[in-house]
């Protein structure tokens, strides 16, 4: 089992692009959890979600941010017209089926903003 | 409101030497608290829950409601202790959407 994989490692896009990261959870793990780290700072919940279902999105900001955990697929964060101040560390977990169950974090995808 | 507060930015110590690194939290209920830590070029991993009660690496943390602190503790430090520690909680609402704290760098010298 090669763990949870984001990709890509880093990414870097001008204002006003769009940047789309990508997490495969672990195998047998169906609960995606999206964090999202700014410099000096700890983690901070994003997006819960299960397969085709957003189960929490209270840590996303309003506007230009959105999820998705498809059927088949990765699952996906995209960010339309990025700001300077969406650069920081995105980092993707995932736990099995059970609730409250361990997550289980991927590297991450370092996003800069130039 | 939800909240971990961690202190220390860094803490330094030699090898051999005792480690508290600092906790506290506020929540409004029965939150589960945890110690993740990330060494270098590795990713974030969980290190100990308060509900196992386990030791891990030679590290343990006692959850002290009245104080509402979840130390992290080890008697005698090892040079690869050195790593990043987050403190974290989640609350009991059937999943878990962890709040954690800015981190400690924990730097153990020879």
């Amino acid at each position: 089992n090669a763990g949870v994989m984001q990709n890509p490692r880093h990414l870097v896009r001008r204002r006003g692009q769009e940047a789309r990261l990508r997490c495969s959870p672990m195998k047998g793990h169906s609960h995606v959890y999206w964090y999202r780290q700014l410099p000096e700072e700890g983690l901070k919940f994003m997006v819960y979600l299960q397969k085709e279902n957003i189960i929490d999105e209270s840590g996303m900001p309003k506007e230009r941010f959105s999820a998705e955990f498809p059927k088949e697929g990765p699952s996906i964060l995209r960010i339309q017209q990025v700001v300077r101040g969406d650069s920081a560390a995105y980092f993707c977990a995932s736990s099995p089926i059970t609730d409250g169950d361990e997550q289980y974090f991927g590297p991450g995808t370092r996003l800069t903003v130039t | 409101a939800q909240r971990v507060t961690q202190p220390e930015k860094l803490l330094s110590v030699f090898k051999g030497a005792p480690v508290e690194l600092k906790c506290n939290y506020s929540y409004s209920g029965s939150p589960e608290l945890f110690w993740y830590v990330q060494y270098s070029r590795q990713r974030l991993q969980l290190l100990l829950r308060h509900i196992s009660r386990e030791s891990i690496k030679g590290f343990t943390a006692d959850l002290n409601k009245g104080e509402t602190s979840f130390h992290l503790k080890k008697p005698f430090a090892q040079e690869e202790d050195s790593a990043m520690y987050y403190c974290a909680l989640s609350g009991r609402t059937g999943f878990q959407k962890l709040v954690f704290g800015t981190g400690t760098r924990l730097l153990v010298s020879p």
